[in-house]
């Protein structure tokens, strides 16, 4: 069965330092992989995603991903934190064969110091 | 476009009592989940649609929990009778349909079982 791991609950970094959040997941062949963020209050938005090609992606709000198949892992990275960044993010993954059901892993909340 | 819509914003009520959470995709949509977050479980999937035809419901917690897709613009989840374990935040999201496709969360329902 599919699923997603965020190892860290909670991150707390200083504004302008840089970032990175872990995911790992769970499939037998290559998922497809997605960054969601929530901020308090919202429904969750898209942030980035991969399906193929090159591994490393670009997404909204100077957030990037990188694809990595031996260790089955997604993580998801910017070079300089912002006090906006400041949310809840959610790793998810669907499977080639699963319609549209995406599976969520358990999220990281991000605090921002100024 | 107004986005996924999700009514209402709150919804507090006695054990026992019923509760009807109400959602309208997106038009052109042909996909429509249900998620619950909760502390505990995080975002789980509860039942997603396809052209108005439930496809997967295996994450129904049990038998008082019911979702109905009567059009392409509205869809409901029901909960009878309410319990306080099920006070949580409820999501429907909607896609257009494919793979690559992202899911477009509403903004919500905070139901409070008391």
């Amino acid at each position: 069965a599919q699923s997603v791991t965020q190892p860290d609950i909670h991150i707390t970094v200083s504004e302008g330092a840089s970032l990175e959040l872990r995911c790992n997941y769970s499939y037998g062949a290559t998922p497809y992989l997605f960054w969601y963020v929530q901020s308090p209050g919202q429904g969750l938005q898209l942030l980035l995603k991969y399906f193929s090609g090159d591994t490393l992606v670009q997404g909204i709000k100077g957030f990037e991903a990188e694809f990595k198949r031996s260790q089955s892992s997604f993580n998801l990275r910017k070079p300089s934190v912002h006090w906006s960044d400041a949310a809840e993010y959610f790793c998810a993954v669907r499977g080639y064969n699963q319609g549209g059901k995406l599976i969520f892993g358990q999220g990281t909340e991000l605090s921002v110091k100024p | 476009d107004a986005g996924v819509i999700q009514s209402p914003r709150h919804e507090v009520t006695e054990m026992g009592q019923e509760v009807t959470l109400r959602c309208k995709p997106i038009s052109g949509h042909d996909y429509l989940f249900w998620y619950r977050q909760t502390m505990m479980r995080g975002l789980e999937l509860l039942i997603y649609f396809n052209n108005n035809v439930p496809i997967d419901d295996s994450g129904m917690p049990e038998d008082r929990f019911s979702a109905k897709m009567p059009n392409a613009s509205f869809s409901t989840l029901k909960i009878q009778p309410s319990e306080p374990r099920d006070s949580a935040v409820y999501f429907c999201a909607s896609t257009p349909g494919g793979l690559n496709e992202k899911l477009f969360f509403g903004s919500g329902t905070q139901l409070s079982v008391l």
